[in-house]
């Protein structure tokens, strides 16, 4: 899982409430993402950033909200609005170029909203 | 559009013998080809990816991937399974706008002693 961590591994909420979700990495890549994974389905983006304090919407970004104030951090919020957040969130990070570069993986948080 | 698929949402082979886990892709201009692993409740791990150059890439853990533009292909490939090689492989691209990557819905590869 590199020099990505995701904290809580676990993460238990009750609906209506909001939730922030950590990542930080230490790899000094100027790119940061957080995907979405649902059993049976591939991971879908929701945000992305590629420098400090700029980020874009990706493909499910609705109920969800980020902020990139520094480099090495990218906290996810899952808001009250997300219609079914229980989920398994994966945070990653890449160098900025070309496209021709991996990500890096956190270990992942998984919530579980009743 | 840029998109990537794994037909196959299963495969089972015994340890010793080869396997595939296969992957088309459609992508415009150049594609940049990416297989990664995902063991159970854990992040993915990158495996190899395809940029240019030689048609069959390298990666780690003895795995190697078949790039074919005719039948715009990326299959998996590893010569002698492992039992330890059972997880979840994810084949991606670069999506449009080149700033993410878009993932296959996954293959499960179950390896039986």
């Amino acid at each position: 899982d590199g020099g990505i961590t995701q904290s809580p591994k676990y993460l238990f909420r009750k609906e209506g409430q909001n939730v922030t979700l950590s990542c930080e990495q230490n790899l000094n890549h100027d790119a940061m993402y957080w995907y979405r994974q649902d059993p049976g389905q591939g991971l879908r983006l929701i945000y992305y950033s590629q420098i400090v304090n700029d980020f874009q919407k990706g493909d499910i970004a609705e109920g969800y909200s980020v902020s990139r104030e520094k480099k090495e951090s990218f906290p996810l919020t899952v808001t009250s609005a997300q219609k079914n957040p229980t989920a398994f969130y994966l945070c990653a990070s890449s160098i900025v170029g070309d496209s021709g570069y991996e990500q890096y993986f956190g270990p992942g948080t998984r919530l579980t909203v009743t | 559009a840029q998109s990537v698929a794994q037909p196959e949402d299963q495969v089972n082979v015994a340890e010793g013998n080869p396997l595939t886990v296969k992957c088309t892709y459609s992508v415009s201009g150049n594609p940049y080809l990416f297989w990664y692993v995902q063991y159970p409740n854990r992040g993915l791990q990158f495996l190899l990816k395809y940029i240019t150059g030689d048609n069959l890439v390298k990666g780690s853990y003895g795995f190697e991937a078949e790039f074919n533009k005719s039948q715009t292909s990326f299959h998996l490939k590893k010569p002698s399974a492992l039992v330890s090689d059972s997880a979840l492989y994810f084949c991606a691209s670069p999506n449009t706008g080149r700033r993410a990557l878009t993932f296959g819905s996954g293959t499960r590869l179950q390896v039986q002693p």
